[in-house]
């Protein structure tokens, strides 16, 4: 199992700020994707990054995969209350197979 | 709504007592996964199932086991239950496995008291 670290922790913010959340790992990994999970509900996958580099853009959301596939960050512009949630990072291929390793996550609270 | 069903939505019983929760894979997928999410340990792969078959087992305890049926939806079955065991389970599935995008269902919440 990769160890894998998501911080921060807790984020708390208004609408209309800016936030990056991270996940880093010590390990390499073939591919990373983040899920964002709403109460009540089970994760969702936002987006699979695979290439060192590659940085990925879905509406205000911007993500990144590390040059090293070790690491990804999540930006998130302009925030808004819908944003909330707990947002998660697993790493997929190589000794994973099919299963989602999941860190422990982000929990982002927009006020309004 | 990802297509993944699952039941019941919250359960309570005693310590000791067996449950079964039940889930039913999108149309198609032949591939279902079971995981465990709770406040100390997050969110964990306990088992999945290809087509009937057991594929991989991962923090899964002995007490706990699952099956997929022909009709490709799965049973998790929980026994002698522990306070430890109260936790948010969900299911996935997918169209096969591997790389494929898993489909998460809302879960069940069960509470061990």
């Amino acid at each position: 199992t990769q160890l894998l670290e998501q911080s921060p922790q807790f984020l708390s913010i208004q609408e209309g700020e800016n936030l990056t959340v991270y996940c880093n790992s010590s390990s390499v990994f073939s591919s990373l994707q983040w899920y964002r999970q709403e109460p009540g509900e089970g994760p969702v996958l936002l987006v699979t990054v695979v290439t060192g580099g590659e940085v990925k853009k879905l509406k205000r959301l911007t993500f990144q995969f590390g040059d090293a596939r070790k690491d990804s960050s999540l930006h998130i512009t302009a925030a808004q209350t819908g944003d909330t949630g707990l947002y998660l990072c697993a790493p997929r291929g190589g000794s994973t197979l099919g299963r989602l390793y999941f860190g422990r996550g982000t929990q982002l609270t927009v006020w309004p | 709504d990802s297509g993944v069903t699952q039941t019941p939505k919250h359960l309570i019983t005693a310590t000791g007592q067996r449950v079964t929760l039940r889930c039913s894979p999108r149309s198609g997928d032949l591939s279902v996964y079971w995981y465990q999410q709770s406040l100390d340990q997050g969110l964990q792969f306990l088992i999945q199932y290809y087509n009937g078959e057991e594929r991989a087992k991962g923090n899964i305890l002995e007490r706990f086991s699952a099956q997929q049926f022909p009709d490709l939806h799965s049973e998790l079955n929980l026994s002698s239950l522990e306070l430890g065991d109260s936790a948010l389970y969900f299911c996935a599935s997918s169209v096969v496995s591997g790389m494929d995008t898993q489909y998460f269902g809302p879960g069940t919440r069960l509470t061990v008291l």
